[in-house]
């Protein structure tokens, strides 16, 4: 069965940039059976997709987001990450990392437990 | 991008009792390939989403029949038959035809 763990710091300043990493145990990255994810709720709000990376490279963002959004795969540590820059208390949320099938691209299918960032000063 | 806007935000539902949450999407979510992107999944409280329904109304593995889905491109629907009090969280649709939108959630609790 497959494993999904976020890590990275749980408090980031306002403009700087914030860093996560989903490691993955039990499954390859490189795979072309699925994307992999990251979404976020902010707190009192709903869920937002962010985006999603392919194994060949190809990388999708929410629009409004993408031009600070970067999203990369480590195919030597087997883990995806994600970069957000120039960050603002609106992204305070916690973060969750998750597995999609390329099948039918809306199942996800596994998912990290969830972190909390928070944007703060 | 495609907006997803669910009604109602929240519901209070007597358990043994039917509940429906509706889904419409700006756009229509049927692919070329046949199939209709509209996924269902509930949040409940502490953990991550879990998917309940996959391409309009196919329940996913272990999910029980209690749930069910309907519609086609741009209105769709979930229904719970006799509410449980495990069901409880909040309830999202996502899209993914175009990139990926959840819908803003439907909110569940009990009377």
């Amino acid at each position: 069965q497959v494993l999904l763990q976020e890590s990275g710091p749980g408090l980031a300043k306002p403009s700087e940039t914030l860093s996560l990493t989903c490691t993955v145990s039990g499954g390859t990255v490189i795979s072309s059976s699925y994307y992999w994810g990251w979404i976020r709720l902010p707190p009192g709000k709903g869920l937002e997709w962010i985006g999603s990376i392919y194994y060949g490279g190809s990388t999708y963002y929410k629009p409004s987001l993408k031009s600070r959004v970067t999203m990369s795969l480590d195919t030597s540590r087997n883990l995806f990450s994600l970069k957000l820059s120039s960050v603002t208390a609106a992204d305070t949320a916690v973060y969750y990392c998750a597995r999609l099938q390329v099948w039918s691209s809306g199942i996800c299918d596994s998912w990290g437990q969830g972190t909390l960032v928070t944007v703060s000063s | 991008e495609i907006v997803m806007t669910q009604t109602p935000l929240s519901l209070s539902v007597t358990p043994g009792q039917p509940a429906s949450m509706s889904c419409k999407s700006s756009q229509s979510l049927l692919h070329s390939d046949g199939k209709t992107y509209l996924y269902w999944y509930l949040q409940k409280a502490g953990q991550p989403p879990q998917l309940l329904i996959y391409e309009v109304s196919n329940r996913f593995s272990g999910v029980p029949d209690r749930f069910s889905g309907s519609g086609s491109g741009t209105d769709f629907t979930l229904k719970i038959s006799r509410v449980e009090a495990e069901d409880v969280g909040i309830y999202y649709c996502l899209q993914s035809v175009d990139l990926w939108t959840f819908g803003q959630g439907t909110k569940v609790e009990l009377k």
